[in-house]
Order: C-alpha cells, then sequence, then structure tokens
C-alpha cells in the first residue's frame, strides 16, 4: 500500500543552525506534499505545501524541496528558534480512488538555545 | 472563525466500555477525516466524509468503529466495545476542497487523547 518514510525521529540542533527533515514516498504519482507542524499540547497546523509540478517553495526560514524521480521531499528550516521546537508531520496524497493524505510517522524537533 | 472543534480533549475508559468522540468542522468545510496517532507512530488515516456520505472507510480498523455525519455538520466516532490498542489521540480534520479532494489546506482539530484500561 500506500506509504511515507520520514527521518530523522528526533533532530536536536543549536539554535541558529539548520534543521533537515526527510521523506519518501512511494506512489510516484503523489502530486500533494504538505508539512505540519505540532506543538506540545496543540493541533497540527499546516506550515507549507508544495505540489508535484514545483520542485522548490520558500516562506521565510522555511522551505520545502520535492525530487520527484527518486520520491521523497524535504523540509529545510534556517536559523533555528526555541519556537521551533515541535513535531513535524509530512503527508503525502496519493493519486487513485482514495486520495487521501498519508503521514510520516513525525520529527520530535528540539532547538537548543 | 472557529477552528475545528473535538469533544472531549481526552478520555480515559475500561477496556469494554463504549466511547464517542465528536468533531465540529469549520463551517462550509464538506470535507471531514477522522485520523489516529498511536504512540510515536505516524497520522493513520481511518475515513473521510464528504458532507454526510462517506467518502472512504478503508482506514477503519474493525467493526468496533463507526463514524456517523447526520446532516453534513458534526460528526461522531464511536468505539465499541473498546480494546485496549484503540489507546491513542484521535484527530478530526476538515478542508474546503471540491469533489472530495484533499489537496487543499486540512485543518486539524486538537484531537481526542483516549486511553483503554
Amino acid at each position: 500500500g500506500e506509504n511515507v518514510e520520514q527521518h530523522p525521529s528526533t533532530l536536536s540542533v543549536q539554535e541558529g543552525d539548520s534543521a533537515v527533515i526527510k521523506c519518501t514516498y512511494s506512489d510516484s504519482a503523489s502530486n500533494y506534499f504538505p508539512w505540519y507542524k505540532q506543538e506540545l499540547g496543540k493541533r497540527p497546523q499546516l506550515i507549507i505545501d508544495i505540489r508535484s509540478n514545483v520542485g522548490e517553495k520558500k516562506d521565510q526560514r522555511i522551505a520545502v524541496t520535492l525530487n520527484k524521480t527518486a520520491k521523497h521531499f524535504s523540509l529545510h528550516i534556517t536559523e533555528t528558534q526555541p519556537e521551533d521546537s515541535a513535531v513535524y508531520f509530512c503527508a503525502a496524497l496519493f493519486a487513485g480512488s482514495a486520495r487521501q493524505l498519508t503521514f510520516g510517522s513525525g520529527t520530535q524537533l528540539t532547538v537548543l538555545p | 472563525e472557529a477552528g475545528v472543534t473535538q469533544f472531549p480533549s481526552h478520555s480515559v475508559i475500561e477496556k469494554g466500555q463504549t466511547v464517542t468522540l465528536r468533531c465540529d468542522p469549520i463551517s462550509g468545510h464538506d470535507n471531514l477525516y477522522w485520523y489516529r496517532r498511536v504512540m510515536g507512530k505516524e497520522i493513520k488515516f481511518l475515513l473521510h466524509f464528504v458532507k454526510e456520505s462517506k467518502q472512504d472507510e478503508s482506514g477503519m480498523p474493525n467493526n468496533r468503529f463507526l463514524a456517523e455525519r447526520t446532516g453534513g455538520t458534526y460528526s461522531t466516532l464511536k468505539v465499541q466495545p473498546a480494546e485496549l490498542e484503540d489507546s491513542g489521540v484521535y484527530f478530526c480534520a476538515s478542508s474546503q476542497g471540491a469533489q472530495g479532494r484533499m489537496d487543499t489546506e486540512a485543518f486539524f482539530g486538537q484531537g481526542t487523547r483516549l486511553t483503554v484500561v
């Protein structure tokens, strides 16, 4: 079935450094890839998304890259701040009749002051 | 504008009991989804409503789970009888995408943490 793998499961960085989280997906026809951030005790919130017709998208300190050939996409956070600490989930929308989001297992990012 | 709301926020029940979770989506969102996260694992799809109709319920684990969305507004997810492995956080999400599409932003509720003891 459809599968999204996410790495690493935990990531600690010093404040000001960059953080990169990577995901791979199984269905080459997938066409939508959102990233969600879930702070402790709060709901998952969309922070950035990318569609399959685009290779990269940036929003201030956050960027997402997509390699359709290799079937992987990555989240890049630059100049990390303590408030970036959260669990980050990648997801992929698989084509076909189902068309629901399949999520990765999450990455606990800790930004150390 | 109110976001997606879920009730209760926490529920602790004994094995064999029944629990009903409720989700109120954002007003006007036809798409409503239920997801579940078991400790430390991925957020797994359970089912998808378009208005009052079940578009896809392929993620429902077994017939102990029953979801309804009467009138196409709020939704309930009932677990009867609950088992230990049902413990986890149940998320509801809604989106505005046309024709059941989910490639528009899905807004999540805060989740219901269910613990079965």
